[in-house]
């Protein structure tokens, strides 16, 4: 089945402890991204990366950190997590740019729920 | 630079009337145009997509919107709402190369959808 996931679910932390949430694809898509959604925002993206070794900062970059050494994972990292980062996370995938021009849509994993205390 | 603002942040409708979901957005380029729907405790669910194509867009559930660019607009509709429609309904766009951004969401702030018999 062709999906995106992530581990863990749900994770609750404190502050200053180094933590990372995993997210995997099965589809060979060549874009992943990190969102996290907080209420009355939508989601906001955190990091992206176009391919491998090739990563870029979004709209809300700090005190995250990426890698992606492979082409289906893209671990998210806070290296020293604090309570602003309570939220829910959402990895996504997809192939990037469509035949006509437009994008193609953007496979969600099922997302991370983080509480930082 | 490109936005999207939902109208609505809550809409309650009675099973068997019609849903509207609206949505302006803003975009000096061509835009690709999403609609996405988060049910309870799940992750995001692509809905239909808008990539310059037919301006009107039929998705998933009986969904469909449709895109209009003089007005900026791309309200979602559905002619009866069932109670499984319950969710939380995000319009987004993608940003284009041109725009400073690649293939990164846009995502409004999200309408919630209530259902009731």
């Amino acid at each position: 089945e062709a999906q995106v996931t992530q581990n863990p679910r749900y994770l609750i932390t404190v502050t200053g402890k180094k933590l990372t949430v995993t997210c995997s694809q099965n589809m060979n898509h060549e874009y992943m991204s990190w969102y996290r959604q907080d209420p009355g925002l939508g989601l906001r993206q955190i990091y992206y990366s176009m391919n491998v070794e090739v990563t870029d900062k979004g709209d809300v970059p700090e005190g995250y950190k990426v890698s992606r050494k492979e082409k289906r994972n893209f671990p998210l990292i806070l290296e020293s997590p604090s309570p602003n980062q309570t939220s829910l996370y959402f990895c996504a995938s997809s192939t990037g740019l469509a035949l006509n021009g437009g994008y193609n849509e953007q496979f969600f994993g099922p997302g991370t729920r983080l509480t930082v205390l | 630079a490109q936005s999207v603002t939902q109208l609505d942040s809550h809409v309650s409708v009675s099973e068997g009337t019609p849903v509207l979901l609206r949505c302006n957005y803003s975009s000096s380029y061509s835009p690709s145009l999403f609609w996405y729907v988060q049910h309870p405790n799940k992750g995001l669910q692509l809905l239909l997509k808008y990539t310059s194509a037919a301006t009107l867009v039929k998705g998933i559930n009986g969904f469909e919107a449709e895109f209009k660019k003089s007005e900026t607009s791309f309200h979602l509709t559905k002619p009866s709402a069932h109670m499984s429609d319950a969710a939380e309904y995000f319009c987004v766009v993608s940003s284009s190369a041109q725009a400073g951004g690649y293939n990164k969401l846009i995502f409004g702030a999200g309408t919630r959808l209530a259902a009731h018999p």
